[in-house]
């Protein structure tokens, strides 16, 4: 149980524009959905945490106006990248919990993402 | 200080041996422990949580040392497909939000 999927798994863009990336929950409702990204050599970082039905929570230094986070059902959370830069090239990972007072998050199996 | 300290290795080892991998985290309030490890490329995937009392499971064994705000990770009779990073998971609350504070993990190459 507890599989979460990632769509699409790698996407090569120009720079400029935006990319949509999409976290499922496919055998359990997740109340709350996380964005990681990764960058090579380096540690997960939380980019945000996406409540079903509430704006999300940002991280100190991530914008949300470049990082529009969506959570719209229990079982859906989607990350755009508006107006893509190279530096935004990384691994995006997102991961569900689905107890609210549960501590694990189940990850996706994340999105590389290359900006030109 | 970073929140959760693990040393990045690489601990190259040979086949059969005992590796033993320690992580010290800064928040004396977190609430729960992990150990995850991730392949190349790959995501993290839960390898074991780590209570109180040590938790073994199979050649893994977890421990904690709250006093000491310390985990360790010890892996017996070590495989090569055992060679990956292990990522040292701490989960806190912060503003009543659950959150998980990765490690930058210890890279394992286990050699034949």
């Amino acid at each position: 149980g507890a599989v979460v999927s990632q769509h699409p798994s790698r996407v090569i863009c120009k720079s400029g524009t935006s990319v949509k990336i999409e976290c499922r929950s496919l055998d359990f409702q997740a109340t709350t959905m996380f964005w990681y990204r990764q960058f090579p050599k380096q540690s997960l970082m939380l980019m945000a945490t996406s409540n079903e039905g509430s704006k999300a929570t940002y991280e100190q230094g991530v914008e949300k106006d470049k990082f529009l986070i969506n959570h719209a059902s229990l079982t859906l959370s989607t990350l755009t990248v508006t107006s893509a830069h190279p530096e935004d090239s990384s691994f995006y990972i997102c991961s569900a919990r689905g107890d609210p007072q549960g501590d694990t998050q189940y990850f996706g199996p994340g999105t590389r993402l290359t900006v030109l | 200080r970073k929140e959760v300290e693990q040393d990045p290795g690489p601990f190259n080892v040979p086949e059969g041996a005992t590796v033993a991998f320690n992580c010290t985290y800064s928040n004396s309030a977190s609430q729960s422990f992990f150990w995850y490890r991730q392949d190349c490329r790959k995501e993290p995937k839960l390898l074991m949580s780590v209570y109180s009392s040590g938790n073994e499971d199979g050649r893994f064994t977890a421990q904690l040392n709250r006093a000491s705000q310390y985990i360790s990770l010890l892996i017996r009779d070590s495989k090569l497909s055992d060679s990956a990073t292990y990522l040292c998971v701490v989960l806190g609350v912060t503003s009543g939000t659950y959150k998980y504070i990765f490690g930058t993990g210890t890279r394992l190459k286990v050699l034949a």
